[in-house]
């Protein structure tokens, strides 16, 4: 059973629009959120991340908001960029626990249209 | 630094035959994963080292996967004797401590069992 869940496998956004992209997790263990971006015949590179301590983390054009009660995440990236296309992959972890691993999404491909 | 370094990129290989990937990880970095790829399933964490060690390989699929890690500067994941459901495209990843630093993937191995 899948701890952390991408439902979307794909999105298409025009350029210059908004992307949401949505995580869902199970695990209420979970306290720390990662996204990983991967572009085809690279592997994935850390985008930014979120503790359970926050509700929202920014950096330049991409915010992670998260909602513990829900067990939601979503990646925002405004304005979107046509070199913002790739797979992005939502990760999770626990720190405070033994269960050190870090668990992935199956990801979702973003493709921003010029 | 180069990052992780993974070799061959591509791989095809006939049911049966051995196949080993290789991994060298950044330098200084302490824990080393090794990750499998596949459309049905995203990313899933195989094993992890640190310092060397093998942590947690409940991500091994079935005896015919063996990893090593011999020293600090290589490992190797291994498929003996390799079946067609093994294609997939292979991580290898390091942080610089425990897993929960941001990990550094290498750019893969794509594999293809005929």
């Amino acid at each position: 059973d899948q701890q952390v869940k991408q439902n979307s496998p794909s999105l298409s956004v025009q350029e210059g629009r908004i992307s949401i992209l949505n995580c869902d997790y199970t695990n209420s263990m979970f306290d720390y959120f990662l996204w990983y971006k991967k572009y085809p015949a690279e592997g994935p590179t850390f985008l930014i991340s979120i503790s359970s301590i926050k509700d929202k983390n920014e950096d330049g054009r991409f915010t992670v908001f998260l909602n513990k009660s829900a067990k939601h995440l979503s990646l925002h990236i405004v304005p979107s960029q046509p070199g913002d296309s790739a797979v992005y992959f939502c990760a999770a972890r626990a720190e405070k626990t033994s269960y050190d691993k870090v668990i992935f999404g199956p990801g979702t491909s973003l493709s921003v249209i010029p | 630094d180069a990052g992780v370094i993974q070799s061959p990129r591509h791989e095809v290989t006939e049911m049966g035959q051995e196949v080993t990937l290789r991994c060298k990880p950044i330098s200084g970095h302490n824990s080393l994963f090794w990750y499998r790829q596949t459309m049905m399933r995203g990313l899933e964490l195989l094993i992890y080292f640190n310092n060397n060690v093998p942590i947690d390989d409940s991500g091994m699929p079935e005896d015919r996967f063996s990893a090593k890690m011999p020293n600090a500067s290589f490992s190797t994941l291994k498929i003996q004797p390799s079946e067609p459901r093994d294609s997939a495209v292979y991580f290898c990843a390091s942080s610089p401590g425990t897993p929960q630093e941001t990990q550094y993937f290498g750019p893969g191995t794509r594999l293809l069992v005929l």
